[in-house]
């Protein structure tokens, strides 16, 4: 069992660049959850999967940020014409029961 | 909206023991969670609570459920340096969805 990965782990972009990153979760885990943590916060959830089918999205996602998980396994979240206010760390979860395993995340800079 | 509530700071001594304490608004949460976050890493489970529990013990872990007063406490005996880091407290979020609510975390720091 590796664990939650994802890539890239820092991503450094200009401000109105589209930003792609991806989540791998545990094997066999067919529950995947994002969630964004800005600086002296907890992370708050963006959105969910179970399996391929995106299941719920928090009000934080606007229509600049789309996700996917095309055949259930890995998941990719992507920013489009990204602000300052994306700046953030994005981070993965995945479950198979009641227990959330997050990977190291993704630490997003907007210049 | 659904809210966590959880003190900024604490701050031990090494060996003594750590309690860190948590108060939520959704009182559907099935499952109660702590996980714990160093600096530049990402979040460790460390572990729950079944909602219909009033305690838990693991180890040096020992996490308390007060589902009347939505109060949710962890306490880690024989705090050691290591243990220093932010402690989130994250209940389910109501819905099937299982997304949790985070707290701003609480920051340990054990003083040798």
């Amino acid at each position: 069992d590796t664990g939650v990965s994802q890539d890239p782990r820092h991503k450094i972009t200009k401000r109105g660049q589209n930003v792609t990153f991806r989540c791998d979760p545990i094997s066999e885990h067919n529950r995947l959850y994002w969630y964004r943590q800005t600086l002296g916060q907890g992370p708050e959830f963006l959105t969910y999967f179970q399996n391929e089918a995106q299941l719920e999205k928090s009000r934080l996602l606007s229509d600049r940020f789309s996700a996917e998980r095309p055949k259930g396994s890995f998941s990719t979240l992507e920013i489009q014409r990204t602000e300052q206010g994306d700046s953030a760390m994005y981070l993965c979860a995945s479950s198979i029961t009641a227990e959330q395993y997050f990977g190291p995340g993704t630490r997003l800079t907007v210049t | 909206g659904e809210d966590v509530e959880q003190s900024l700071f604490l701050s031990v001594r090494e060996g003594d023991s750590s309690v860190i304490n948590c108060t939520y608004t959704d009182s559907s949460s099935t499952y109660l969670y702590w996980y714990k976050q160093e600096p530049g890493a990402g979040l460790q489970l460390l572990t729950y609570i079944f909602s219909n529990m009033d305690m838990k013990q693991d180890q040096r872990l020992t996490v308390l459920l007060n589902k009347k007063d939505k109060h949710l406490s962890l306490r880690i005996a024989d705090t050691q340096t290591g243990d220093s880091a932010i402690y989130f407290c994250a209940p389910e979020g109501g819905g099937s969805q299982g997304n949790l609510i985070f707290g701003k975390g609480t920051k340990l720091s054990v003083k040798p």
